[in-house]
């Protein structure tokens, strides 16, 4: 199986901060990767597709760059909304598809 | 509008079998375009994917090679749902359960990759006695 590393587990930041957030796959997945968003209590929602592809209705602050084994979610101006928890996600050899562990922004 | 509704016992005993439905609202269970899925969550194993069966002509079903002995994924037609059912549980089996369809985005300059774009709301259960 694929194994997805993300850094850091855990970050502190403030509103108005850019923030970045790094995943590692443990092969070359090209631009297999995809990123949720976990707010507590709820489901994981999806926020970039195929490493920088913006679904409807997810604000353009969110930029996702990358392929091969390294890849970056960033948030541009970090808003009260997107303390969360991030995850990535590969789809390049799937069944499995395998998750990160997760990196969680706090204030 | 698309909607997964999940329903299932929160507490289950050692040894029984966990048993899950993902009732679906707004899509088919037996549509191509997707797969119907279940993961779990458990500050452990974070997010785990355990299963999904999806409809090509026939039914078809994939299992995570760690519980292929132990899990089975459904789909009920008639009551357009999809079901987990887990055999064997033990503590390790205690997490937050999600149904999730997947289906494929893509986009200009972009690959086609599978993407788990709609959720159930989670399902906490406890394997104890």
């Amino acid at each position: 199986d694929i194994q997805m590393t993300q850094s850091p587990s855990s970050l502190f930041a403030s509103v108005g901060d850019r923030v970045t957030i790094t995943c590692w796959s443990s092969q070359s997945i090209s631009t297999y990767l995809n990123w949720y968003q976990q707010k507590p209590g709820e489901a994981p929602k999806l926020l970039i597709f195929a490493a920088s592809g913006l679904p409807s209705g997810v604000p353009s602050r969110f930029l996702g760059t990358g392929s091969g084994t390294n890849f970056a979610l960033t948030i541009t101006s970090l808003q009260p909304e997107d303390f969360a928890t991030y995850f990535c996600q590969q789809g390049f050899i799937t069944p499995p598809w395998t998750f990160g562990q997760g990196t969680k922004v706090e204030i | 509008q698309v909607e997964l509704q999940q329903s299932g016992p929160g507490l289950v005993k050692p040894s029984q079998t966990l048993s899950l439905t993902c009732g679906i609202s707004g899509d088919s269970v037996s549509a191509i375009s997707g797969s119907w899925n279940w993961l779990r969550q458990s500050p452990s194993r974070g997010l785990e994917w355990l299963g999904k069966t999806y409809f090509r002509s026939k039914w078809y079903s994939d299992y995570a090679l760690s519980l292929k002995s132990r899990i089975t994924v459904s789909a009920d037609t008639s009551k357009n749902h999809v079901s987990l059912q887990l055999s064997s549980v033990t503590p390790e089996d205690t997490a937050v359960y999600y149904c999730a369809r997947v289906v494929r985005f893509g986009g200009t300059g972009l690959v086609t990759v599978d993407t788990f774009d709609l959720w159930g709301q989670g399902t906490m259960v406890t394997v104890s006695s």
